[in-house]
């Protein structure tokens, strides 16, 4: 079974700073996809970047952007230009993209999240 | 946008109690699911529907049964509420084959007294 950990349980950026969260996760599977997923003290759970394991290039959307090491299982996501609203638990998921994993496929798997704190 | 809506955003129910936990979603997605989310724990998968009238079990079952009869309806129902049943549950929904994003609802506290 595929796992995903999450190292940091809080970190803290001051405002305009770049702040990584790690990621790492275990699998024995080739394909799959990568997720960091963003939850607000509104507990609103919204998408935040994806990366696809064949993709070479790392993801990017404005100021977020990982680093995806796929030998080393490693996923970190990094958030320039710190704003207050960053503030939240993110997570990193996992999901399969083998049909005969069981229903793998389907589901995704979370870390335990890290808690981020904004200071202005 | 995608809407997922848990009706219930707060609940408590006392022990032994049976209880029911709505989720519909407004994008035709064939994928639901029912996760609950524990300080620590992170977010765990109770069950999950592939398509209507389909389920699955996910990581963590027990206490737990699910209906899915219409395809934007997920149900999560507790038929004997316990303490330990204490927790945050949250719905999410996902287009079928092809589809990437996991869509999530605001999520249901419940509290078992």
């Amino acid at each position: 079974a595929q796992t995903v950990t999450q190292s940091q349980p809080e970190m803290s950026v001051q405002e305009a700073e770049t702040v990584t969260l790690s990621c790492t996760y275990d699998t024995s599977e080739s394909d799959y996809y990568l997720f960091w997923y963003k939850q607000p003290p509104s507990r609103q759970m919204i998408l935040v970047i994806r990366q696809e394991a064949y993709k070479q290039q790392n993801a990017t959307e404005n100021r977020f952007s990982v680093n995806f090491q796929k030998a080393a299982k490693s996923f970190s996501l990094k958030i320039s230009d710190s704003q207050l609203g960053d503030a939240a638990m993110y997570f990193c998921a996992y999901r399969s993209t083998n049909p005969n994993s069981g229903g793998s496929n389907y589901k995704l798997t979370f870390g335990k999240g890290t808690l981020l704190t904004v200071n202005p | 946008d995608v809407k997922v809506t848990q009706s219930s955003r707060y609940l408590v129910k006392r022990t032994g109690e049976k209880v029911f936990l709505e989720c519909v979603q407004d994008m035709d997605h064939e994928n639901m699911f029912w996760y609950r989310q524990d300080p620590g724990l992170g977010l765990r998968l109770i069950y999950f529907s592939y398509d209507v009238k389909m389920k699955e079990k996910g990581d963590i079952p027990e206490g737990y049964s699910v209906s899915r009869e219409k395809k934007e309806r997920f149900s999560l129902i507790l038929e004997s509420a316990s303490t330990n049943q204490t927790s945050m549950y949250l719905c999410a929904s996902r287009e079928g084959a092809g589809g990437n994003t996991i869509y999530f609802g605001e999520g249901s506290w419940l509290t078992v007294v």
